[in-house]
C-alpha cells in the first residue's frame, strides 16, 4: 500500500532540545511539504521541497530545519529556537503541479 | 462558511439529509481547489478537487461547486452518514504549488 508514514505519533520536547520528526513516502512523489496545525486554524506551511537536495522556506520556517537527501524522506527538525512548538505537524507529498497533496497522519509535539 | 480563528464553524445535520459546506477563497488567480476531510487525530484525506475551468464536479456522494465571480466554493454531501462527521477544509493552490487552507468546518451528523 502506497502512502506517507510519519513518526513518532506523539513526541515530547524538553526545554532547549532539538527534536526530529520523520516523514517517509513510497508514492514516488517529487514534492514534499511540512505543515503545522494549531487548534481551530488552517494548516500553515513550514518548508517544502520540489526535488531532492532542494528545499524552500514556507510561511513559518523560523525555528525549523529540514533536509531532502532522498526522494522518499523529508525529516523536520524543531529546534530550540522555536519558542512555541506545541502543535500537530503534518507531512504531505504530491506528484506535481495541480495534483492533490496526500497527507500522513501527523505527529503531535508537546513540551515537557 | 470558513473563517480563521479559535472556533470552527459548525454544521449539524440529521443522518440521511444533504450537507452543504461553504468556503470563501482569497486569491482570484487561484486555478486549483481541493476539499479535504480530517478526522480527529488523523491527517487530512483528499475528497475531491476542481480546476478553475470547471463550475461543478461530482464524485461519489459529493459535489463541488465553484463560483469564480464571488470566489466561493461549496461541498455538497448527499445522504450524510455518521461516518461523514469530521472537519472539512477547502484549500486553494498557493503561489509555490503548496495549498492554502481555510480553518475548516466541523460537520456533526446526528443519528
Amino acid at each position: 500500500d502506497g502512502g506517507i508514514t510519519q513518526s513518532p505519533k506523539y513526541l515530547f520536547r524538553k526545554e532547549g532540545q532539538n527534536v526530529t520528526l520523520s516523514c517517509e513516502q513510497n508514492l514516488n512523489h517529487d514534492a514534499m511539504y511540512w505543515y503545522r496545525q494549531d487548534p481551530g486554524q488552517g494548516l500553515r506551511l513550514i518548508y517544502y521541497s520540489q526535488i531532492v537536495n532542494d528545499f524552500q522556506k514556507g510561511d513559518i520556517a523560523e525555528g525549523y530545519s529540514v533536509s531532502r537527501e532522498k526522494k522518499e524522506s523529508f525529516p523536520l527538525t524543531v529546534t530550540s529556537a522555536q519558542k512555541n512548538p506545541t502543535a500537530f505537524y503534518l507531512c504531505a507529498s504530491s506528484s506535481g503541479r495541480d495534483q492533490p497533496q496526500h497527507f500522513g497522519d501527523g505527529t503531535r509535539l508537546s513540551i515537557l | 462558511g470558513e473563517s480563521v480563528g479559535l472556533h470552527l464553524p459548525t454544521l449539524s445535520v440529521q443522518e440521511g439529509d444533504n450537507s452543504i459546506i461553504n468556503c470563501a477563497y482569497s486569491n482570484s488567480a487561484s486555478d486549483y481547489f481541493i476539499w479535504y476531510k480530517q478526522e480527529s487525530g488523523k491527517g487530512p484525506q483528499f475528497i475531491i478537487d476542481i480546476r478553475s475551468n470547471m463550475d461543478k464536479r461530482q464524485g461519489q456522494r459529493v459535489t463541488v461547486l465553484l463560483n469564480k465571480t464571488v470566489k466561493h466554493l461549496s461541498l455538497q454531501i448527499a445522504a450524510t452518514q455518521p461516518g461523514d462527521s469530521a472537519v472539512y477544509f477547502c484549500a486553494e493552490k498557493g503561489r509555490v504549488n503548496d495549498m492554502r487552507f481555510g480553518a475548516g468546518t466541523r460537520l456533526t451528523v446526528k443519528p
